[in-house]
């Protein structure tokens, strides 16, 4: 068991709403990534929180933003909801930044925009 | 950049048998990390086995081995015994070694079935 868990499972949003995901990190882990993973694809990289600042970002646009907290948990924003965000979206917490450095994912939020 | 492929979408194999699973990738680094994931329909991505790419010696974990060939750009993972709670995606990935690296870049994955 991992420890490291997303809120809610399931949501059901919008066109052009706004949704914020939440992720609690596994104890002692203060490195959060966030993951999107279309049906019948893998995960694609979003960004990275280390120490509560944003330090690395993959190709997606300024509506998906985030947070992480002095505690390390972690939330997801996406402003002005688009059809193709429908998609899970996968939280990984660790103890470092890198390298052999292992990434502990939660269960996901299944994210369906309408 | 770097790219994963998995050019199986489907596999399917015998309970107790052995399965391999194909993966390649491309990079001009010398230093790197590969991995296999899996995810049951639980969702939940599970580390497998990983691999440093300076390493030559194959990585082992109980039934679950890897063949590394680092000039050819392959990471195959092969599955030995395989059992029911096998059956899942399987993702592999990559990533960079160097300082500040953190993304992963996965590949489509493989659908493995194991029929009883």
């Amino acid at each position: 068991e991992t420890g490291v868990t997303q809120s809610p499972t399931h949501l059901i949003k919008t066109r052009g709403q706004q949704v914020t995901l939440r992720c609690s990190s596994q104890s002692g882990h203060n490195t959060v990534s966030w993951y999107q993973q279309a049906l019948g694809q893998g995960p694609q990289f979003i960004f990275q929180y280390y120490r509560e600042e944003e330090n690395g970002r993959g190709n997606f646009p300024p509506r998906f933003s985030g947070l992480q907290f002095p505690n390390y948990s972690s939330e997801l924003n996406v402003n002005a909801l688009e059809l193709d965000d429908s998609a899970l979206y996968l939280c990984a917490s660790s103890t470092g930044q890198g390298g052999n450095t292992e990434a502990f994912f939660g269960q996901g939020t299944r994210l369906t925009v309408v | 950049a770097q790219t994963v492929t998995q050019s199986q979408p489907e596999m399917s194999v015998q309970e107790a048998e052995t399965v391999t699973l194909s993966c390649t990738y491309d990079t001009s680094e010398s230093d790197y990390y590969l991995f296999w994931y899996k995810q049951p329909p639980s969702r939940q991505m599970i580390l497998v086995i990983r691999q440093e790419a300076y390493k030559q010696q194959n990585a082992t974990e109980n039934r679950f081995s890897v063949n590394f060939q680092k000039a050819a750009k392959s990471f195959s993972l092969k599955i030995s015994d395989s059992q029911l709670g096998d059956a899942a995606m399987y993702f592999c990935a990559y990533r960079s070694g160097g300082a500040g690296s953190y993304q992963l870049t996965f590949g489509k994955g493989t659908k493995l079935s194991v029929i009883p």
